[in-house]
């Protein structure tokens, strides 16, 4: 079955630019999206299709996919940039998320 | 405004079942492949299920398989998932999600209903 790899944690400086890989077979052959998710609330996108930002999340959150590795990168990173991210991707008919990286800004 | 009510969690016996409801509003529900997602006690998300508008077409995660069924109602703006022979692992907070019109990505979520799977 396929598997897509995320670094378990990620530390970054406010102001700094945080950046979450996501590693899969061909990844850059398919479409990545990635989720944050704050504690006690259900995930909402913040990229899709690779590059694409749903309206409402800022311009210093972006995504690029390309090889077998994806990225999300969050420049000028913030406090309130703190969560876990998930990128997904799909496999034949089946959907294939991360394990996920705990983002903390210290 | 787009809302997923999930209904139906509890507590349950290893190898019991249980029926998990999605109540879908704010949107034409027929037009939208639907999935549920799970997330165990401080895990990662895992996909569970799709189901196509019409229900014609269903897939599953391969833990889950021959265990859970996926099922709407389209009449009724609803989605379903029926597990048996439930496991301990099978533990997690159950969210109902909506694919996209793209069919790429999750662009709405319920909140959820915890399943708990115990003696």
């Amino acid at each position: 079955s396929y598997e897509l790899t995320q670094p378990p944690s990620v530390s970054v400086s406010p102001g700094q630019t945080a950046r979450i890989t996501c590693s899969g077979d061909k990844l850059g052959d398919k479409y990545v999206c990635w989720y944050q998710q704050k504690p006690g609330q259900s995930p909402v996108v913040v990229i899709y299709q690779d590059t694409k930002r749903p309206s409402g999340i800022p311009e210093r959150i972006s995504g690029s996919n390309s090889g077998n590795t994806a990225t999300l990168t969050i420049s000028g990173t913030q406090a309130m940039d703190e969560a876990d991210y998930y990128c997904q991707a799909w496999d034949s008919s089946t959907v294939v998320f991360g394990g996920g990286t705990n983002l903390t800004v210290l | 405004e787009v809302q997923l009510v999930e209904s139906g969690g509890g507590l349950v016996q290893p190898g019991g079942s249980l029926r998990l409801s999605c109540a879908a509003s704010g949107f034409t529900f027929t037009s939208y492949w639907m999935s549920w997602v799970r997330q165990a006690p401080g895990k990662g998300l895992e996909w569970v299920a799709n189901i196509k508008q019409d229900g014609s077409e269903k897939f599953y995660v391969d833990s889950v398989k021959g265990r859970f069924t996926i099922s709407r109602d389209n009449a009724k703006n609803s989605l379903f998932l029926q597990m048996d022979s439930l496991r301990a692992e099978d533990t997690a907070l159950y969210y109902c999600a909506r694919i996209d019109s793209s069919g790429y990505y999750f662009d709405y979520w319920g909140q959820g209903a915890l399943v708990t799977v115990s003696s």
